[in-house]
């Protein structure tokens, strides 16, 4: 059973900050995914990642996977109340098509 | 495009009613899902279509029933509601090919079940 790990689960950071969200996944997978979601919203796509090594940047968010390690990171830079959200890693599963989520990271950025 | 669309936005039932969860594309994407949100649990799939007139069960499947006459449309219905099923339930759609493998999530229907 493909199992979905995020740590941590919540992140009060300062602004300006940097921190890692990290996400380990528990068998082969060929695509993984990162969202965000504001509260009482749908899910915003942020990045794929469908490669070991594959790295991909958008303003202050890179997001990284390590298939061999089962492994990936988002990585914030100088964190903005902006970004504060509930982010979700999410692997594919047998399916070749439907996800396995992580529980999520309640990220909190404050002045 | 409307992408994918899911009604009602918010719903109460009482114990032991049925009802159908509605969810549309026009985009004709061959694959849809559904999941339910709950607090501290992240979305667990509950069932899933690779094309018309085939589905198969996901993580959570007891309680629903799908199907998938068209390719727009993937109705998730449920059979005698119970409160365990108040939950915020997302309906996802994606190309079976597509260079950057993107999943298109609805807007999301808050179920509660009294």
């Amino acid at each position: 059973e493909l199992k979905v790990e995020q740590n941590p689960l919540f992140l009060s950071m300062q602004e300006g900050k940097n921190y890692t969200i990290y996400c380990n996944y528990s068998t082969t997978s060929d695509r993984l995914y990162w969202y965000r979601q504001d509260p009482g919203k749908s899910l915003e796509s942020l990045f794929v990642l469908l490669s070991n090594g594959a790295v991909k940047q958008e303003g202050r968010l890179m997001a990284s996977l390590d298939t061999k390690a089962r492994l990936s990171t988002l990585h914030i830079t100088a964190a903005v109340h902006d970004l504060s959200a509930t982010y979700f890693c999410a692997v594919v599963n047998y399916s070749g098509y439907a996800l396995n989520f992580g529980k999520g990271t309640s990220l909190l950025v404050t002045p | 495009n409307a992408g994918v669309t899911q009604t009602p936005k918010f719903q109460v039932l009482k114990t032991g009613q049925s009802m159908t969860l509605q969810c549309a594309q026009d985009m004709n994407h061959e694959y849809m899902s559904w999941y339910r949100q709950d607090p501290g649990m992240g979305l667990r799939l509950i069932h899933y279509s690779v094309g018309a007139g085939i589905t198969d069960q996901g993580e959570v499947p007891n309680g629903y029933n799908v199907s998938r006459s068209t390719t727009e449309d993937f109705p998730l219905r449920l059979l005698s509601a119970a409160p365990s099923q108040t939950s915020v339930y997302f309906c996802a759609s994606s190309p079976r090919r597509h260079a950057r493998y993107e999943q298109y999530f609805g807007p999301g229907t808050r179920l509660t079940v009294t």
